[in-house]
């Protein structure tokens, strides 16, 4: 079965940082881009970062940009969103995605069952 | 940043109706969207890929429609299994990949 499991919310002072990580199975970790998408509480979803199959090629939402780094460790079957500088509208379910292509076009699936992430005083 | 606009937001609908909800893109994406369905809680299942592509496993009471700039998602007979939120998201040029803002529907 593939799954998707994330780890690592929690709460954090403004500010400050944590770092989630985002377990893979049942699959081949190694050939597929990954991302990351966060839903702040009652609102909508949005798109926050991708990596490519070997780490070669992120690209991230300009909200995030310079403060929160993906990576991965294709060894360890794992996702990794290092945040930084932490502030409250960061505050979120965070969500780890496999992003599948096929004939030119791309999609989301499956999504892991996401990590809450609070910023506050 | 390509804007995707769902509407309605909010749709009230009975068991057994048709329900179609729109998305409509700032510019034109080809049929680079996909649709998503949400329940309270839980994480976002995909139910069409490439505008009207049903992924193996989803109801085929639900389908997807729209090329360019204007998408429809139908639900052909609604079942109380399908009250929740539906976002369309934009998979032509990124960054960003958007999402629409969603559209919820509850029961009438």
């Amino acid at each position: 079965e593939v799954q998707l499991v994330e780890s690592g919310g929690g709460l954090v002072q403004p500010g400050g940082s944590l770092r989630l990580s985002c377990a893979a199975s049942g699959f081949t970790f190694s050939s597929y881009w990954m991302s990351w998408v966060r839903q702040a509480p009652g609102k909508g979803l949005e798109w926050v970062a991708n990596i490519k199959q070997d780490g070669s090629e992120k690209y991230y939402v300009d909200s995030v940009k310079g403060r929160f780094t993906i990576s991965r460790d294709n060894a360890k079957n794992s996702l990794y969103l290092q945040m930084n500088s932490l502030r409250a509208e960061d505050t979120a379910v965070y969500y780890c995605a496999r992003i599948i292509a096929a004939a030119d076009h791309n999609w989301f699936d499956p999504w892991g069952q996401g990590t809450l992430v609070t910023v506050s005083s | 940043d390509i804007q995707l606009t769902q509407s309605p937001s909010f749709l009230s609908a009975s068991v057994g109706d048709r329900v179609t909800i729109t998305c409509r893109a700032s510019q034109g994406i080809s049929s680079y969207l996909a649709w998503y369905q949400q329940k309270p809680g839980k994480a976002p299942k995909l139910l069409i890929y490439a505008a009207s592509t049903l992924q193996s496993g989803v109801p085929s009471r639900f389908s997807g429609s729209g090329s360019g700039t204007e998408f429809t998602l139908t639900i052909s007979s609604l079942q109380p299994e399908d009250f929740a939120t539906y976002y369309c998201q934009q998979l032509n040029s990124y960054p960003p990949w958007t999402f629409g803002q969603g559209t919820k529907v509850e029961i009438k």
